[in-house]
């Protein structure tokens, strides 16, 4: 089956500095790949949409400038968190949609921790 | 504003037992739903559905969709401890977008 990676598995960082996370498709061509975020106990919420070879589309109440997303190629899609807080800590995950079908397939996760 | 629901939001079962998961929907331009299992890490897939009526299958796990009744149950037949998790629903209602995920069901199994 599909796979999609995230690399790191986990994170501490200090508050205001920045933190890049990434996700990787590893057997298939993932021309969009989704972010999203969870807190405890609670559903995934989508943060933006990442297509490749253009810019990410955010939703609403997430702001671009601090979560910046680069898709540069068909495998891969970053995840940058810049100036962290205390209340960006949470559990990112991301997801890649093959391209021809609507399975979403998911990456480990990425438990991101500011302190 | 598209919607999926699922119910109940916890559940608590002995082991052996025979549970089943709801979730319902109204969205635009429905494609499909799926249903996912998240342990501590990421969700997994289990099932997509497009078709009404039409039971997917694996192993305990079965599900079925009802387009009429904008509805689809997750069952889980001789439940184990290791089904516990929370499950997740999510519709596609325009392919090339995210999808929606409901809140989650998350389901206890005690020995």
């Amino acid at each position: 089956g599909a796979v999609v990676s995230q690399h790191p598995s986990r994170v501490i960082c200090k508050s205001g500095t920045s933190v890049k996370i990434e996700c990787r498709s590893l057997d298939f061509q993932a021309t969009t790949m989704f972010w999203y975020r969870q807190f405890p106990k609670q559903s995934l919420m989508l943060m933006a949409t990442s297509n490749e070879g253009s810019k990410a589309t955010y939703e609403q109440g997430v702001e671009k400038d601090k979560f910046l997303i680069n898709h540069a190629s068909l495998t891969l899609s970053t995840l940058t968190v810049t100036s962290a807080h205390p209340e960006d800590s949470s559990f990112y995950i991301c997801s890649a949609r093959v391209a021809a079908g609507v399975e979403q397939y998911f990456g480990p996760g990425t438990r991101l921790t500011v302190t | 504003e598209d919607k999926v629901v699922q119910s109940p939001l916890s559940l608590v079962v002995h082991e052996g037992d025979t549970v089943t998961l709801n979730c319902s929907y109204e969205v635009t331009n429905f494609r499909s739903l799926l249903w996912y299992k998240q342990e501590k890490k990421a969700p997994t897939f289990l099932f997509m559905l497009t078709s009404s009526g039409i039971e997917k299958k694996s192993g305990r796990l079965s599900s079925i969709l009802d387009k009429k009744e904008l509805s689809s149950i997750l069952n889980i037949t001789a439940t184990q401890t290791g089904d516990s998790a929370i499950y997740l629903c999510a519709v596609d209602a325009n392919s090339g977008y995210a999808l929606n995920f409901g809140k989650g069901t998350s389901l206890l199994v005690t020995p």
